[in-house]
């Protein structure tokens, strides 16, 4: 099976812009997380996607959204841009909400 | 809340040397438990996992985790360690839902 994809992998973006990320998760797999990476925080919970719903969030910003599609592909969606949103984002990918997660590369964005 | 710590920030090792990584986790109910490894310039990988039944369970590349409820730790361990063993470690808990709670991480540096 194909592992979880996640497009594009790397982003380049000035403050104030807007993007969106994208994931595709193993063939199967309803469920999709997605969690932020920094140096100083680590591995952060971003939200959980099952089922086209919205199950879980984290405590980041309204600027932080997503969304999951009747397929399970998932996006994530970050407007106005600030700089320490700079990270590197995970998708990861389960059969089940409380299953093993398995992970997509990351897209790192990088915001000037 | 639930939390992970994770001991030691960076650890140095000789091959051959033996390894142990402690993780301790705060959660009331029923959780899962993992270990992911992220080798450098790659994207984050099971190491292992425990759901239920045996406390020590065994996964890739020699690798094994101990669970002990009473001390709400799940240590990592490996009897000689390689110099392809350098990554950075990650023990992680999730309880009913789909949201990974990560420690910060340990740095493992093996000296050739």
């Amino acid at each position: 099976k194909a592992g979880v994809t996640q497009t594009p992998r790397y982003l380049i973006k000035t403050r104030g812009q807007q993007v969106t990320l994208s994931c595709s998760p193993i063939s199967g797999h309803r469920s999709v997380s997605w969690y932020q990476q920094t140096p100083g925080q680590g591995l952060q919970f971003l939200f959980e996607y099952f089922s086209e719903t919205q199950r879980n969030k984290g405590n980041f910003p309204g600027r932080f959204s997503g969304r999951q599609f009747s397929n399970s592909r998932s996006e994530m969606n970050v407007s106005t841009l600030e700089l320490g949103d700079s990270a590197l984002y995970l998708c990861a990918s389960s059969f089940a909400r409380a299953d093993t997660q398995y992970f997509g590369p990351g897209t790192r964005l990088t915001v000037l | 809340a639930q939390s992970v710590s994770q001991h030691n920030h960076h650890v140095i090792l000789s091959e051959a040397a033996s390894l142990e990584l402690g993780c301790n986790y705060s959660y009331g109910g029923t959780v899962n438990l993992f270990w992911y490894v992220q080798y450098p310039g790659q994207h984050l990988q099971l190491l292992l996992k425990y759901f239920s039944g045996d406390p020590l369970v065994k996964g890739i590349k020699g690798f094994e985790a101990e669970f002990i409820k009473s001390k709400f730790s799940f240590n990592l361990r490996k009897p000689s360690v390689q110099w392809s063993d350098t990554a950075e470690y990650f023990c992680a808990v999730n309880g009913l839902r789909g949201k990974l709670i990560f420690g910060q991480g340990t740095e493992l540096s093996v000296k050739p």
